[in-house]
């Protein structure tokens, strides 16, 4: 079975420029998750999605970031502009929520560089 | 609110060493406790979960004890090998909940 699946896999662009994560999350789960992680500040929850809506996005860092998620089998990570700060490994995310305490499938990763 | 700590790393014991990875959490209700493992350019992965006190989870030679009233979470394994070295995650998700809360991570390096 396909797991999560996160393109691009690395990313290098310049301070100011647009950049769009994707994220895939295994068929039939309804809960999906966008973390970044760095160094310095370990693995930080950005936003979360039940159901394709947005739950929380107290952990977006700024209002350059945006999440959206259309529909059940994709979402975008958005940062405009970007800076060199955003550089981080940017994870997706997913599970199957019944009632708690479910297990999180997660992708790759999208290794972000921003000269 | 709910958090997890988790001994600071590196840990770095040699091959065949036992080990002790410890955890520790605060949450309000009956959280479910997990260990992620993170393996070099990799996403997180399960390694082992409990769902109610006193539950062990347990994969790869791995183990954990659900105990509340230590609250801990301590990860062992009886003779670590090389291919074990990574970073550890301590996690709680709390009944209900959909949110994981992660601990800092424990980097796990075994000397041959």
């Amino acid at each position: 079975d396909a797991g999560v699946i996160q393109s691009p896999r690395h990313e290098v662009t310049e301070m100011g420029q647009e950049v769009t994560l994707r994220c895939k999350p295994i068929s039939g789960h309804n809960s999906l998750f966008w973390y970044r992680q760095t160094m310095m500040r370990g693995l930080e929850l950005l936003i979360y999605f039940n159901n394709n809506v947005p739950i929380d996005d107290s952990g977006m860092p700024e209002d350059r970031f945006s999440a959206k998620m259309p529909n059940a089998s994709f979402s975008t990570l958005k940062i405009q502009p970007s800076e060199p700060r955003d550089s981080a490994v940017y994870f997706c995310a997913s599970s199957l929520w019944t009632s708690g305490g479910e297990t999180q499938y997660f992708g790759p990763g999208t290794r972000l560089l921003v000269l | 609110g709910n958090s997890v700590t988790q001994m600071e790393g590196p840990v770095t014991p040699s091959e065949e060493a036992f080990l002790t990875i410890n955890c520790t959490y605060t949450a309000t209700g009956y959280p479910s406790l997990f260990w992620y493992v993170q393996y070099p350019g990799e996403g997180l992965q399960l390694l082992l979960k409990a769902t109610k006190a006193d539950d062990k989870g347990s994969n790869k030679g791995f183990e954990a004890t659900y105990r509340k009233e230590t609250t801990s979470f301590h990860l062992e394994k009886g003779s670590v090998q090389v291919s074990d070295s990574a970073v550890y995650f301590c996690a709680l998700t709390n009944t209900g909940g959909f949110k994981t809360i992660f601990g800092a991570g424990t980097r796990l390096f075994v000397k041959a």
